[in-house]
């Protein structure tokens, strides 16, 4: 059964520094989102992607953050200059046209030190 | 925007018992409501969901239950194995898809 893939696994960086989150959503899914989880805490929105747009951002999703669809396959998600407090679980997740289901990623654990 | 509550935040259960976690929702807007099970260190899996033009939906040993009238909706397992313990996160949304997740309730299921 195909899965949405997310690439790193795991991302140490330094506070200030880019990063960019991975994924690869299902080949027929044509709805990508961004979600978050801190440790222990509920998974949160921060963005939603159609079109090559997007449709929605929560008050998290500010200037630091942007999205992309850069060739087509990838979906990624870029911190411009991470803070401390952006160390959680970034899982990405897709659906189909017309469905409700979401699909979730692996998820890519980010550590800001 | 939706806000979801979701009760008890831990249950505990002997094998072989119920469990039942409750969840209300404040928009009148969402319709579809999905619950997800999360492991320890993985990611949220879908195990069942309800759309708004239906009361009650099971699969095997899980069924979940809505009440739009009173904005709430409820996860019920029966038989319960130890797999089942986990963080169940129960979600809303509407049809554009943001969903709005519960705080999560942690399963234990003692053997």
């Amino acid at each position: 059964e195909p899965e949405v893939t997310q690439t790193p696994s795991h991302q140490v960086t330094q506070m200030g520094q880019e990063v960019i989150l991975r994924c690869v959503p299902i080949s027929n899914h044509l709805y990508f989102y961004w979600y978050r989880q801190i440790l222990g805490q509920k998974v949160e929105f921060l963005v939603s992607f159609y079109n090559n747009e997007i449709s929605e951002k929560s008050e998290i999703f500010d200037d630091q953050f942007s999205v992309e669809r850069p060739d087509g396959s990838n979906f990624t998600l870029k911190i411009r200059s991470t803070k401390l407090e952006d160390s959680a679980m970034y899982f990405c997740a897709t659906r189909r046209a017309s469905y409700n289901e979401q699909f979730f990623g692996p998820g890519t654990r980010l550590t800001v030190l | 925007g939706e806000n979801v509550e979701q009760h008890p935040s831990t249950l505990s259960v002997q094998e072989g018992d119920s469990a039942v976690i409750k969840c209300t929702y404040s928009d009148s807007a969402s319709n579809y409501f999905p619950w997800y099970k999360q492991e320890l260190g993985k990611r949220p899996q879908l195990i069942i969901d309800i759309r708004s033009n239906v009361g009650e939906k099971k699969d095997q040993r899980i069924a979940v239950t809505l009440n739009k009238t009173a904005k709430h909706f409820s996860l019920h397992i029966t038989e319960t194995q130890p797999e089942d313990s986990a963080v169940y996160f129960c979600a809303a949304t509407s049809f554009e898809g943001r969903l709005a997740f519960g705080k999560g309730n942690q399963v234990v299921v003692i053997p």
